[in-house]
């Protein structure tokens, strides 16, 4: 089936450590985004990419990294320097990235949390 | 920035009743929403959308209305079923070469067997 998986699905960090979380999709989408989600919030924008090599900041992309190497991938990785990480880290993609207004779908989410 | 908020954070509805969550958008540039629907534990579900050019879509035991006047998003669902309760979000996208969906805080539905 096609669809988007993250993983893991729960993740532990300790002070000081880089974590790298995983997003993997075979829907063949250009698009890839990865959102935060916190307690009662919304989902806040980390970063995205339209395309392999190329990504752009989101609104809250301190503390975080990612890369685009492949089109079915884009990794973000939780640095030492974002000093509150825990929470549900939500990645997505689209068929294209703001072209014609489509709808983006969802992974199932990894929860960070804080050792 | 602007951005999508809702006006009831809970919502409880009888099985079998009928279902309207609220949502109001202030960035009135904006033409493109979606609905989506989210399980505990799970990431979003794509429900529905609508574009600006639209004020009514229906889908299987959903419709969206959109009133552009007032800047207000509803979503309907009919014959509400316990598989119904879990938190609904609406977002927004500016411009047809937007990238960027704004979402508001969502609204829990409970459903009452």
């Amino acid at each position: 089936d096609g669809g988007i998986t993250q993983s893991p699905k729960y993740l532990f960090r300790k002070e000081g450590q880089n974590v790298t979380l995983s997003c993997e999709q075979n829907l063949n989408h250009d698009a890839m985004y990865w959102y935060r989600q916190d307690p009662g919030q919304g989902l806040r924008l980390i970063y995205y990419s339209q395309i392999v090599n190329d990504f752009q900041k989101g609104d809250i992309a301190e503390g975080y990294s990612v890369s685009r190497e492949k089109k079915e991938s884009f990794p973000l990785t939780v640095t030492s320097a974002q000093k509150n990480p825990t929470a549900f880290y939500l990645c997505a993609s689209s068929i294209r990235g703001g072209w014609g207004n489509q709808p983006q779908h969802f992974g199932d989410g990894t929860r960070l949390s804080i050792l | 920035g602007e951005s999508v908020g809702l006006h009831l954070p809970t919502l409880s509805v009888q099985e079998g009743d009928n279902s309207i969550i609220n949502c109001a958008y202030s960035n009135s540039a904006s033409d493109y929403f979606i609905w989506y629907k989210q399980e505990s534990g799970k990431g979003p579900q794509f429900i529905i959308d609508i574009r600006s050019n639209m004020d009514k879509r229906q889908g299987q035991r959903v419709t969206v209305l959109l009133n552009k006047t007032v800047k207000h998003l509803s979503l309907q669902i009919a014959a509400t079923q316990p598989g119904d309760s879990a938190v609904y979000f609406c977002a927004e996208m500016t411009g047809a070469g937007s990238y960027q969906l704004t979402f508001g805080k969502g609204t829990k539905l409970s459903v009452i067997p």
